[in-house]
Order: C-alpha cells, then sequence, then structure tokens
C-alpha cells in the first residue's frame, strides 16, 4: 500500500504552547487529508477533512482556531494544536487519500501536554 | 444517528478457526466505499480491504473478504485461518462520496486469537 509518514510519533509539550505534526504523503499526491483523534479504547474520531489549496472543513465541535489545519502542497498537511492544555492529550493520526481511493494512514502522534 | 455500527465489542477466538467480524453501515448514498482497517497495540492503523458499493463480487485480500450484503447493509470481515498476530483492534469505515468524502469509523471489535 502507499506509504504516509507521520511526524513527531510522540511529543510531551508544556500547557499553553503549540504543537505542529506533519502529515506526508511519500509515494503519492494526496488530494485529500483527514485528520482523526483517538481517545484509549475509543473509535477514530475524524477532526476535519482537507482538500489541497482550500481550506480545511471542520466537524461540528472541533475549534477551527484550535486545530489549525494546512494542506498547502498534494504532499504535506499539518496539524497545529495552538495553546495546548492537558485535556488535548490525545493520539491524532491523519490518513491521506487520491481521488476518492482508499486512505493510507499514518503512524500516528501521541500528545500529552503537561 | 450512528452510521456504521459494529455490534462486537470484544472476541474471543481460537488460532486457525475462521472469524467473522460485523459491520452494518446506514446511508442514503449510492455510491460509497467500506473499508476495514486493523489497529495494532502499536496504534497504527493497516488497511485491510475495500468494497464499493457498485462492486458486484465481494472483495477478497489474502485472508482477508468482505461478505458485502447491500440489501442489508451489511459488510462482515471475515478472516480465514486466524493467526495469534491477528490480534488487534479492527474498525469497519465507509466513505460517502456526496458527503465531503470524508470516512468515518465504526467503535470497533477488539479481536484476541487464542493459542
Amino acid at each position: 500500500g502507499a506509504v504516509v509518514s507521520q511526524h513527531p510519533s510522540r511529543v510531551i509539550c508544556k500547557s499553553g504552547t503549540s504543537v505542529k505534526i506533519e502529515c506526508r504523503s511519500l509515494d503519492f499526491q494526496a488530494t485529500t487529508m483527514f485528520w482523526y483523534r483517538q481517545f484509549p479504547k475509543q473509535s477514530l474520531m475524524l477532526m476535519a477533512t482537507s482538500n489541497e489549496g482550500s481550506k480545511a472543513t471542520y466537524e461540528q465541535g472541533v475549534e477551527k482556531d484550535k486545530f489549525l489545519i494546512n494542506h498547502a502542497s498534494l504532499t504535506l498537511s499539518t496539524l497545529t494544536v495552538t495553546s495546548a492544555h492537558p485535556e488535548d492529550s490525545s493520539f491524532y493520526i491523519c490518513s491521506a487519500s487520491f481521488m476518492n481511493t482508499e486512505a493510507f494512514f499514518g503512524q500516528g502522534t501521541r500528545l500529552t501536554v503537561v | 444517528a450512528q452510521k456504521i455500527t459494529q455490534t462486537q465489542p470484544g472476541m474471543f477466538v481460537q488460532e486457525k478457526e475462521a472469524v467473522t467480524l460485523d459491520c452494518t453501515y446506514d446511508t442514503s448514498d449510492q455510491s460509497y466505499g467500506l473499508f476495514w482497517y486493523k489497529q495494532p497495540s502499536s496504534g497504527e492503523m493497516i488497511f485491510l480491504i475495500y468494497q464499493g458499493s457498485y462492486d458486484e463480487q465481494n472483495a477478497t485480500e489474502g485472508r482477508y473478504s468482505l461478505n458485502f450484503q447491500k440489501a442489508r447493509k451489511s459488510a462482515n470481515l471475515v478472516i480465514s485461518a486466524s493467526q495469534l498476530g491477528d490480534s488487534a483492534m479492527y474498525f469497519c469505515a465507509m466513505r460517502e462520496r456526496g458527503r465531503d468524502d470524508k470516512i468515518i469509523f465504526g467503535k470497533g471489535t477488539r479481536l484476541h486469537i487464542l493459542p
């Protein structure tokens, strides 16, 4: 399958700081990228959908100003958690797809805010 | 309303036996796609199999097959000859073509393969 690289895999940050997570499609052009959040022992909750060159579409209840998503190129999307707080601690995972085909996932990022 | 329903929170299966993981979905769209992913304890999401709504034959990928019953809106995953390495969380997901093209997930089934 296609390769999607997500970085970093783990990050610990202080409360009030911002954290950027990168999601790269290594061997295909990702026209659409999805960002999910997963709490322990729960399913993936879609946060937002981003198409290259346009603004992300956020799911209801997800704060746009809190979770900034940029999809500047067909191979890179970033999620920035701004002014992080302990309740933002979670597993964040991205996926990428090309032209409505199956979506391939990154390895995920475990964020801990202390 | 929940769009993807996985009714089995957990399952225990003896090694080498076949196992069926249930998934039902709800959509009014004619064009959609159904996926199964495996998530081991490491957290990565591993794509297993895909079924398009217009595909007439059930999808198969090695030991994985998808039992697609369109009228019942079910898309069960069948794993033949289960192995210890199959122990993981399994998620059923759906992509609706006309709804922002997003992929939504069921709550998952935790599969335990017993030696």
